[in-house]
């Protein structure tokens, strides 16, 4: 088991460009999640999903967009960067919500690391 | 309305001492899931912690625990015999169960401990 793992680690933009990251799990998990964790101000939701097709804003959604074509894989897209997206970026994932730890366990994966010049 | 709200940012604890994070929570829901997740300088994201709203008990794990008291909305996290390791960042999340398609964070507390 990966559990869950995102693709780059580490990126550096210029203002404009594009890019996509790639989130993956392994756990047949119904949700997941993007955040974003910028210095003091903890992780904030960007956009989620409740499983495959389906998506939703979070709390921070301007100038992203994200797909759940398959049930494993969630993406995270930025069309035009800018400086105000340099931040980590968290991907994770849990099952559909109950009482026991089990299924609302939120288990996220190592990071992504982005930089906008 | 901030749903979940660490008020120190920062805490110093001697080594082998204990000491207490602090976290309130709002929600409406009656039935929510509380977490404690560990950020070390290394920046994964670690599970301490559950606690359930419906749990009779506080959760306990190894030097983990953590202290809930539902009517006074608070999930402070204990640790016990502290040690140089869990110098981190420290945050407090919440699930709420019936409309449980969102967690939420609080903004951390960074722990650091002194030899």
């Amino acid at each position: 088991n990966a559990g869950v793992t995102q693709t780059p680690k580490f990126r550096v933009l210029k203002t404009g460009q594009s890019m996509t990251l790639l989130c993956a799990q392994d756990m047949n998990h119904e949700y997941m999640y993007w955040y974003r964790q910028d210095p003091g101000m903890g992780l904030r939701l960007i956009h989620y999903s409740v499983g495959e097709g389906t998506t939703a804003k979070g709390e921070v959604p301007d100038g992203y967009n994200v797909s759940r074509l398959k049930k494993q894989n969630f993406l995270l897209g930025l069309e035009s960067a800018a400086p105000s997206q340099t931040s980590v970026y968290f991907c994770a994932s849990s099952f559909f919500p109950g009482t026991a730890l089990s299924y609302n366990e939120q288990f996220f994966g190592p990071g992504t690391r982005l930089t906008v010049l | 309305a901030q749903k979940i709200t660490q008020t120190q940012p920062g805490m110093f604890v001697q080594e082998k001492e204990a000491v207490t994070l602090d976290c309130t929570y709002d929600t409406s829901d009656p039935s929510y899931g509380l977490f404690w997740y560990k950020q070390p300088s290394s920046g994964e994201m670690i599970f301490l912690i559950y606690q359930g709203s419906y749990d009779q008990q506080n959760a306990t794990e190894g030097r983990y625990s953590l202290n809930f008291q539902k009517a006074r909305k608070s999930a402070n996290l204990v640790i016990s015999a502290s040690q140089l390791g869990d110098s981190a960042m420290y945050f407090c999340a919440m699930r709420d169960i019936n409309t449980g398609n969102q967690f939420y964070f609080g903004t951390g507390t960074s722990l650091t401990v002194i030899p």
